[in-house]
C-alpha cells in the first residue's frame, strides 16, 4: 500500500525563524512529489519534484527530493505570519501525506 | 482559463439523510477528477478518482459513492450519512500526469452530520 508521511504534524515558530518540513514516502513506481500550501480552503501548488528536477526554489521557499532516502524537505527561511498554513506533500500526483500545520507567531 | 466549481460550500445534515456534492470543471476537456476528504488540520484522504465518463476508482471502502455522468462533472453521494462522514470535502482536477502533475482544487464543501 502506498504511504506518504509528513513530519512534524504541527510546528509553532516566531517570525524570522527558518523551518524545515519533511515528507517521506513508500510508493510503487515513483513519478513525482508535489508540495502544496493550504491556508483556508483550496490548497495551492508550490513545487513539483521529479527524477529530472530534484531541487526547486522560489523566493524564501525551497525544496529538495532525496530519491535514495525516499524523502523530501521543504525549507522556509525568514518566516512571516503569512506562511502560517497547512503544508501538504503529495506523491504520484494524488496520494497526499498527513500534512504539517505551521503557525508563525509575530 | 480553467475553473473548478464545487457546491454547496456548507452543509448540515442529520444522520441517515442522503448527500450530494457536485463539482464541475470548465475550460478543459477529459480532465482527471478527484474527491478528497480532509479531517480538521490534517492531510487529504483520497476517496475517488475518475479518468473518464463512468470510470470511477474507489480508494477507501465506505458508504460514499461517486459518479461522473458528464466529462466535466463529478458527484459525491451517500444514501445514508453517518456521523463519521463529517469533514471537509475537496474536489480537484488534473491533466494527465505525463503532461503535468499539479492538481487544481475547488473551494471545498464543509459537511457536518448531526
Amino acid at each position: 500500500e502506498d504511504k506518504v508521511v509528513q513530519s512534524p504534524l504541527s510546528l509553532v515558530v516566531h517570525e524570522g525563524d527558518t523551518v524545515t518540513l519533511n515528507c517521506s514516502y513508500e510508493v510503487t513506481n515513483f513519478r513525482s512529489l508535489l508540495w502544496y500550501k493550504q491556508e483556508k480552503k483550496a490548497p495551492t501548488f508550490l513545487f513539483m519534484l521529479t527524477s529530472s528536477g530534484i531541487e526547486k526554489k522560489s523566493g524564501r521557499l525551497s525544496s529538495i527530493l532525496d530519491k535514495k532516502e525516499l524523502s523530501s524537505i521543504l525549507n522556509i527561511t525568514a518566516t512571516q505570519t503569512g506562511d502560517s498554513a497547512i503544508y501538504l506533500c503529495a506523491v504520484n500526483q494524488f496520494y497526499f501525506g498527513t500534512g504539517t500545520s505551521l503557525t508563525v507567531i509575530p | 482559463s480553467q475553473t473548478i466549481h464545487q457546491w454547496p460550500a456548507t452543509l448540515v445534515q442529520p444522520v441517515g439523510s442522503p448527500l450530494s456534492l457536485e463539482c464541475t470543471v470548465e475550460g478543459t476537456s477529459n480532465p482527471n477528477l478527484y474527491w478528497y476528504r480532509q479531517a480538521a488540520g490534517r492531510g487529504l484522504q483520497l476517496l475517488f478518482y475518475s479518468v473518464g465518463i463512468g470510470q470511477i476508482s474507489s480508494e477507501v471502502p465506505q458508504n460514499l459513492s461517486a459518479s461522473r455522468p458528464q466529462d466535466r462533472q463529478f458527484i459525491l453521494s451517500s444514501k445514508k450519512l453517518l456521523l463519521s462522514d463529517s469533514g471537509f470535502y475537496l474536489c480537484a482536477w488534473s491533466r494527465d500526469w505525463r503532461v503535468t502533475g499539479e492538481l487544481f482544487f475547488g473551494e471545498g464543501s464543509r459537511l457536518t452530520v448531526l
